[in-house]
């Protein structure tokens, strides 16, 4: 079973401070997706990386897809309340595009 | 809107009842997917569709049916629900694989 570790698993932090989430896994994945999810809600996409090593940068977020495709990273720089929710990676896998969620990150910006 | 709508929002049954949470995309996607959301145990697939009249298994299939007879619509039929598929249901599309639009989500509780 393809597995995605996520962590931290909660992050409670105040407004303005900076913030790294990791996604690591053992395979090989075609994208790497992040969402984020508010209570009661589907996940709402973010970003895909396609590339070994790409960075992608959506306003205050930089995401990175590890040279092995194997790991991403999410970035929050100077985090507002408004980036409260779960964020979660998910794996692209080859030939079945079967999508392996990770175990989510839990944010709280206090103001 | 471009969107995935999925209904009932929220759904109380009795064991043993056959049930179908239908799904509906207006972007004409080529990919759906259906997933249940638990506490703890993070977002799993249980089916999912590249074309119309092709489906598979996710990672937890068992208690689930799902057709898929024209591009738009992904049904999730339970056939015999158990107290132990109670949770909540997020219906998925896209047009490629690289990046998902969810649903609303639809609230099952099996008593």
């Amino acid at each position: 079973t393809q597995l995605l570790e996520q962590s931290p698993q909660f992050l409670s932090i105040q407004e303005g401070e900076n913030l790294t989430v990791y996604c690591n896994s053992s395979s090989v994945f075609s994208s790497l997706q992040w969402y984020r999810q508010e209570p009661g809600e589907g996940p709402v996409l973010l970003v895909t990386v396609v590339t070994g090593g790409e960075v992608k940068k959506l306003k205050r977020l930089t995401f990175q897809f590890g040279d092995a495709r194997k790991d991403s990273s999410l970035h929050i720089t100077a985090a507002q309340p408004g980036d409260t929710g779960l964020y979660l990676c998910a794996g692209a896998t080859y030939n079945t595009d079967k999508l392996i969620f990770g175990t989510g990150t839990r944010l709280q910006v206090f103001p | 809107e471009a969107q995935v709508t999925q209904n009932p929002r929220y759904l109380i049954t009795v064991t043993g009842k056959k049930l179908t949470v239908t799904c509906s995309q207006n972007m004409n996607h080529e990919y759906m997917s259906w997933y249940r959301q638990d506490p703890g145990l993070g977002l799993r697939q249980i089916y999912y569709s590249m074309n119309v009249e092709v489906t598979d298994k996710g990672d937890v299939p068992e208690g689930y049916k799902v057709s898929r007879k024209e591009k738009r619509n992904f049904p999730l039929i339970l056939e015999s629900p158990s107290p132990n598929q109670t949770s909540l249901y997020f219906c998925a599309s896209s047009r490629n694989g690289y990046g998902y639009t969810f649903g609303s989500g639809t609230r099952l509780t099996v008593v």
